[in-house]
């Protein structure tokens, strides 16, 4: 099971930023949050990812909570292109074991970008 | 830079056929494969992964199989497809702290 909770569904106008929320409330020390997404018939496609400090790069920016229990996504001017299924999931660090590349996807969030 | 092919796109196959899905990555070595299943309307479920030669761990049990015969060669196989079989099938691989999808496999069991 997928150890994050996500709306099923957001819309956002396009031009203006979308704010993409995820909880993750069981998350352990050592976890990772990460941020895909998935545009129809499309492989899932990496958007960022963060464990304590905020972090940006060209696509996304991502604020993970003091507690990290929660994170928010971040697309700054949101696109027609942006519509896509976001999924945030919480994996262990690299490395610390030879399951630890596994990625647990839900259901994510269907953001729809309107003109 | 790294590429990841999956062949075929779409396949459509009969219920009790054999099936045989690949995947190959470029431009890295000794990558960690992954296979993913996306049934329509639902999240990915991970199937199988690799972490080298001939080494192969299952995640959910069922009818389909997983063979790593070269370094940056993954295979999907079954003996005898299911309705519950169809789906969208992506192969991925890992480095670092990334993971990274191949265009996926489309197929339909009728």
């Amino acid at each position: 099971d997928a150890k994050t909770t996500q709306p099923p569904s957001m819309d956002c106008a396009e031009g203006r930023a979308a704010n993409l929320p995820c909880n993750h409330s069981t998350i352990s020390g050592n976890e990772y949050v990460y941020w895909y997404r998935q545009i129809h018939s499309q492989g899932p496609q990496y958007i960022i990812h963060g464990l304590k400090n905020n972090e940006t790069n060209e696509m996304a920016s991502l604020i993970i909570t003091e507690d990290r229990k929660s994170s928010t996504l971040i697309l700054p001017h949101a696109t027609l292109r942006d519509t896509a299924v976001y999924y945030c999931i919480v994996r262990p660090a690299p490395g610390s074991g030879a399951g630890s590349y596994q990625l647990t996807f839900g259901k994510g969030t269907k953001l729809s970008v309107i003109p | 830079s790294q590429t990841i092919h999956q062949w075929p796109a779409t396949l459509v196959q009969p219920v009790g056929s054999p099936l045989s899905l690949e995947c190959t990555v470029e431009g890295t070595s000794n990558p960690n494969l992954y296979w993913y299943r996306q049934a329509a309307g639902r999240g990915l479920q991970l199937l199988f992964y690799s972490v080298g030669i001939g080494q192969i761990s299952s995640e959910v049990p069922q009818n389909l199989s997983a063979s790593r015969p070269q370094d940056r060669q993954f295979i999907l196989s079954s003996k005898k497809l299911l309705l519950s079989d169809s789906g969208f099938y992506l192969c991925a691989w890992a480095a670092d702290r990334e993971q990274y999808f191949g265009p996926g496999t489309r197929l339909t069991v009728t």
